[in-house]
């Protein structure tokens, strides 16, 4: 089975720029989740998908972060217009239930540098 | 306000001896809490879990305490291995409103050969 998948790896570019970070889940996981870690401090939790639903965005920091997945499949997250707080490391994780007894699958994370 | 603290941001074990991870949690709500470990360049891995109905859970070299009335969760690895030397993550969530997890900042273990 394929792991979460997140491309890129790593971004650096400038602010008021446009990023976009794409995950593609474990095939038939229907839990689509997008968390965000900022220079050495805790995951945070961004967003929730349910298929192609958004089952809960309380964390998204504000509007200039969208986040789709059309399909119900992969999922992108735009950043837009990026500022310098938004640099950070980025993870997607899936899982196939919505209460994961055994924690979601992690993707290796897009770094986003925003200089 | 973080609802998870790992006060420790690294520790370091002999080879074969014991690691103790510690974690606090603020929501008295939380019933369901994991350990996750990671390498570098790496995302996230699942290493243990434990549910509020359990004081402890063990799974070969780990073992997962739960101090609920303390809202306090301790990992132990023993006996500790290099390949162990990774950042590790306290995670806690309320299962019956969402699966939002809660995470800690971590914390770095080095296992000195």
């Amino acid at each position: 089975e394929a792991g979460v998948t997140q491309f890129p790896s790593h971004s650096v570019i400038e602010k008021g720029q446009t990023v976009t970070l794409r995950c593609d889940p474990i095939s038939g996981h229907d839990n689509l989740y997008w968390y965000r870690r900022v220079m050495g401090k805790e995951i945070k939790f961004l967003l929730h998908f349910v298929k192609e639903s958004k089952q809960d965005e309380s964390g998204m920091p504000n509007n200039r972060f969208l986040a789709e997945r059309t399909g119900g499949t992969y999922s992108t997250l735009k950043v837009q217009p990026a500022e310098l707080e938004d640099s950070g490391v980025y993870f997607c994780a899936s899982s196939r239930y919505r209460t994961p007894n055994y924690g979601y699958t992690f993707g290796s994370g897009t770094r986003l540098t925003v200089v | 306000d973080q609802q998870v603290k790992q006060n420790s941001p690294s520790l370091s074990v002999q080879e074969g001896r014991i690691s103790i991870l510690n974690c606090d949690y603020t929501n008295s709500m939380f019933d369901y809490f994991l350990w996750y470990k990671k390498y570098p360049a790496e995302g996230p891995t699942f290493l243990i879990s434990i549910s509020s109905i359990k004081d402890k859970n063990e799974d070969g070299r780990f073992t997962v305490f739960l101090n609920k009335s303390a809202k306090h969760l301790s990992l132990h690895i023993v006996p500790s291995q290099p390949g162990d030397s990774a950042v590790y993550f306290c995670a806690a969530s309320v299962l019956n409103t969402g699966n939002q997890f809660y995470f800690g900042t971590g914390t770095s273990l080095t296992v000195i050969p």
